[in-house]
Formats: structure tokens, sequence, C-alpha cells
């Protein structure tokens, strides 16, 4: 079983539509939880980060984590063809290999105008 | 510049050939990561440079892989003898400092395909 877990899609859906893109997790160490979005041909680039259960909000972005479940998510409201793009969920563990990112597969999503 | 700079950005190479990717971080960023993104695999650790040492090499795959940073700053990746299954993406990141909160930069990434 790989340490994180992540649906690859495709997921497409119509402009304006809510999101919820997941992942789960098996070890208990990872502390630090965050989405990147990468669009094609590019680089990922860092949307959001939170270190506690519960939600985070950033604009129509919210991140969600469920430790007790290992469970994190993505809601983006209000989708807009703009956020067509690769999310990968990616976690940091708390011990001494904090500076390491271990990754889901990234999932590609399409918002259809 | 600005950001974290690759090249090449593609890169095709025949099966048994050497190749070298550079990457230079973001200026003063101590921290220096390279990582692959194959399809099946999703992005992997391969290691990690403080400075210019390289405290983890863990995610190296083979001893085909090596890599080397100078002067704090540019760092090379080596690939020798390569094989088909070294196709990929493969991407640096650089963070000023590292622990949980630091934030990773990613350049755009070398594509590289061994026919």
């Amino acid at each position: 079983q790989k340490e994180v877990e992540q649906d690859p899609g495709p997921l497409s859906v119509p402009e304006g539509a809510i999101v919820s893109l997941n992942c789960t997790y098996s070890n208990s160490a990872f502390q630090y939880f965050m989405w990147y979005r990468q669009y094609s041909r590019k680089g990922p680039e860092l949307l959001m980060y939170t270190y506690s259960s519960g939600n985070k909000e950033d604009g129509r972005f919210t991140a969600q984590v469920d430790k007790s479940s290992k469970y994190i998510s993505l809601f983006i409201r209000d989708s807009q063809p703009s956020d067509s793009a690769t999310y990968l969920c990616a976690i940091k563990n708390s011990g001494g290999s904090n500076y390491k990112l271990t990754f889901g597969k990234g999932t590609l999503l399409t918002v259809n105008p | 510049g600005a950001g974290v700079s690759q090249s090449p950005s593609n890169k095709v190479t025949e099966k048994g050939k050497d190749v070298e990717l550079r990457c230079d971080p973001i200026s003063g960023h101590t921290a220096l990561y390279w990582y692959r993104q194959s399809l099946g695999q999703g992005l992997e650790f391969l290691i990690y440079f403080q400075g210019n040492s390289a405290p983890d090499k863990s995610g190296l795959p083979s001893d085909r892989f090596s890599a080397e940073r100078t002067g704090g700053s540019v760092s090379t990746l080596t690939i020798q003898r390569t094989q088909q299954e070294d196709s990929a993406v493969y991407l640096c990141a650089s963070s000023l400092a590292v622990g949980l909160n630091t934030e990773a930069f990613f350049g755009q990434g070398t594509r590289l395909t061994v026919v």
C-alpha cells in the first residue's frame, strides 16, 4: 500500500460546479498537509497547506483534514475553466525527514465552460 | 532569475547514453531537491541537498543515478547508461530552509525520453 493514495480521475465538471478532491494516507507521523496544483508542462505550485484537523479556507478553495480517519480533501467552489489542472496532495512527516514531500499520484481536473 | 530554472526542458536520448540535467535554484535557497514524475508512479523523491552535501539520497533508484551541487547553488543530476524506464519528468525544487512549514518551489522540469 502506498503511503498516500489519491484517485487519479480524470474528473470532468461543468463551470460553476463544486469539486471535491480526496486523499488518504497511512502513516500517523504525517503532520503537514498540502495541496499542489500543476498545469500541463509546468511544475507543481503550492495551493494550500494545513497542519491541523479541520477546515482551512482561502477564497474558493477549502482544505479539510481528518487525522482520525487519515483523510484529506480539497474543495473548489464555483469552479472555473482556469482551475483545469492536476491537483496533487502532498504530506510531510514530523520526524527527521520533514523536508521530504510524499505525494499522491494526482487527480486530473477539467472544468468545462 | 525569479524562480527555479531547469535545463534542458526536453531531452531525447538513446538507450545506454549518459545524460545530465541541470537545476538553478532560487538565489539564497540552501535546500535543493530532485523529484521524478512518471506515469503510474506520480511524483517521487530522489535526493535532498543542504548546501553542497546530500544528507538524503534514499530515493535514487539505482547506482546509475548520481547528483552533485556546487557553490551551494547549481545542481546536476546525472543518469548513466540510460534505460527506457528512466523516461520521466525530472523536477527540481528549492526552499529557503527546511522544516514542516517551509515551502518548496518547483521548476518546470526536464522531460526525459529514452528511445
